[in-house]
């Protein structure tokens, strides 16, 4: 079963403007979320996480917003630049026991921005 | 560079022969992590250690696959009798044991079973 998803397999996005990334999650035991950044052939990049004791955290042009009642977080780009296309995986993991760290993927979202 | 180093970074192999692995983590990094993508997917975990103990495993990782960290630095994962189905990238990646601490990947060994 696919705890995290990402239901936009594909974002095309005019440069200078707002990239709007969506992942859902069904597991009510994570509590806290990243979401990476991968170029071809490259491992995937830390970009941004969230605790679930906030909704929002902001990182220069990337803020994540988390919506605990709807099991829903996004991720912000703005402006949005050429050079942030990529692959974008939203992770969860759970606190309990000693399973934390242990991160669960969605299938990804491939952002395109178009000069 | 002091991140984390995976080799090689491309193996082809003949279906049946036994493949090795090396990562290579975050030095101060206590917690070690092995995932595999696949195209069009996101990484799927399949083990990590802490220190050189082997904490969990999921069940993806069949008993062809084993994997060791024995000093608690470098890890190595090894693939028996490679199958076409075992083609995929392996991700390592590293992190402190710690609540909300990120996890730093590797660049990954691209596995082609022909």
């Amino acid at each position: 079963d696919q705890q995290v998803k990402q239901n936009s397999p594909s974002l095309s996005v005019q440069e200078g403007r707002i990239s709007i990334l969506n992942c859902d999650y069904t597991n009510s035991m994570f509590d806290y979320f990243l979401w990476y950044k991968k170029y071809p052939a490259e491992g995937p990049t830390f970009l941004i996480s969230i605790s679930s004791i906030k909704d929002k955290n902001e990182d220069g042009r990337f803020t994540v917003f988390l919506n605990k009642s709807a099991k829903h977080l996004s991720l912000h780009i703005v402006p949005s630049q050429p050079g942030d296309s990529a692959v974008y995986f939203c992770a969860a993991s759970a606190a309990g026991g000693t399973s934390y760290g242990k991160l669960t993927f969605g299938q990804g979202t491939i952002l395109t921005v178009h000069p | 560079d002091t991140g984390v180093s995976q080799n090689p970074r491309h193996k082809i192999t003949k279906r049946g022969q036994n493949v090795t692995f090396r990562c290579d983590p975050i030095s101060e990094h206590n917690r070690l992590y092995w995932y595999r993508q696949t195209l069009g997917q996101g990484p799927e975990f399949l083990t990590y250690f802490q220190n050189e103990a082997q904490l969990e495993k999921s069940r993806l990782l069949s008993d062809r696959f084993s994997a060791e960290r024995p000093k608690g630095s470098f890890s190595t994962l090894e693939i028996q009798r490679t199958e076409q189905g075992d083609s995929a990238m392996y991700l390592c990646a590293s992190s402190l044991a710690a609540l909300g601490t990120e996890a730093f990947f590797g660049q990954g060994t691209r596995l082609t079973v022909v």
